[in-house]
């Protein structure tokens, strides 16, 4: 696989509902992080992984939201309770990790909307 | 929260025309990356320049980085059509050593044929 693919690519639901949305990161990439963007706006970093654990979850908003990387490799946000505020493209990206800085490859994005 | 304040918010020009956008940013930084989108979906990394680089080159890109003044520019030279898209600066944080990327709100580049 080339890049960072991303499922499913839209998704819609009712306010209330659960949602989860899945990422496969380049393979042999470590570093695998999650950001949403709403309209208009530049993407917001929502958690960070590094192998299996979350190394930072700092951006997440609030306890609804959650991600698992159980075998440091695909992850899946999982959005609990949805409100509409929550609609966004949500991105994910992969980078090689280590000490030094690596470039982020993005995937596609999920266009999440709640209705 | 956003970081990064890009300007212009919007920019029209002519194919064949340059066009340079701008990028402030509030943290000190080790990198700085210029990143590009189109039509709201996957970015695409263009270039990353270093805190100890002052300018760098890459095809049609130059992209300079002022540490002492916290801010950045994207050149792009003899625009076409195709460039038409919303270009974006990240940065990371090299006071807390945070891996995550904070982005500006963009600049939406319009290019007329």
């Amino acid at each position: 696989g080339a890049g960072v693919s991303q499922t499913p690519s839209n998704k819609v639901t009712e306010k209330g509902k659960y949602v989860e949305l899945r990422c496969d990161p380049i393979s042999g990439h470590t570093a695998l992080y999650w950001y949403r963007q709403s309209l208009g706006q530049g993407p917001e970093f929502l958690i960070y992984f590094q192998g299996t654990g979350a190394a930072d979850d700092s951006g997440l908003p609030n306890d609804r939201f959650f991600a698992v990387r159980p075998e440091g490799s695909v992850s899946t946000l999982k959005i609990q309770r949805t409100e509409r505020g929550d609609s966004a493209v949500y991105l994910c990206a992969s980078s090689l990790g280590g000490l030094s800085y690596n470039e982020q490859f993005f995937g596609p994005g999920t266009r999440l909307t709640v209705l | 929260s956003q970081q990064g304040e890009e300007d212009p918010q919007a920019l029209s020009i002519q194919e064949g025309e340059n066009a340079t956008m701008n990028c402030s940013y509030k943290t000190s930084i080790n990198n700085l990356q210029w990143y590009r989108q189109n039509s709201g979906r996957g970015l695409v990394h263009l270039i990353l320049i270093r805190s100890n680089e002052r300018e760098k080159h890459s095809g049609r890109l130059r992209v300079t980085l002022d540490t002492s003044k916290k801010s950045s520019s994207l050149l792009i030279t003899a625009s076409r059509a195709a460039d038409t898209a919303s270009y974006f600066c990240a940065t990371d944080d090299s006071d807390t050593g945070r891996r995550a990327l904070t982005f500006g709100s963009g600049t939406r580049l319009q290019v007329q044929p």
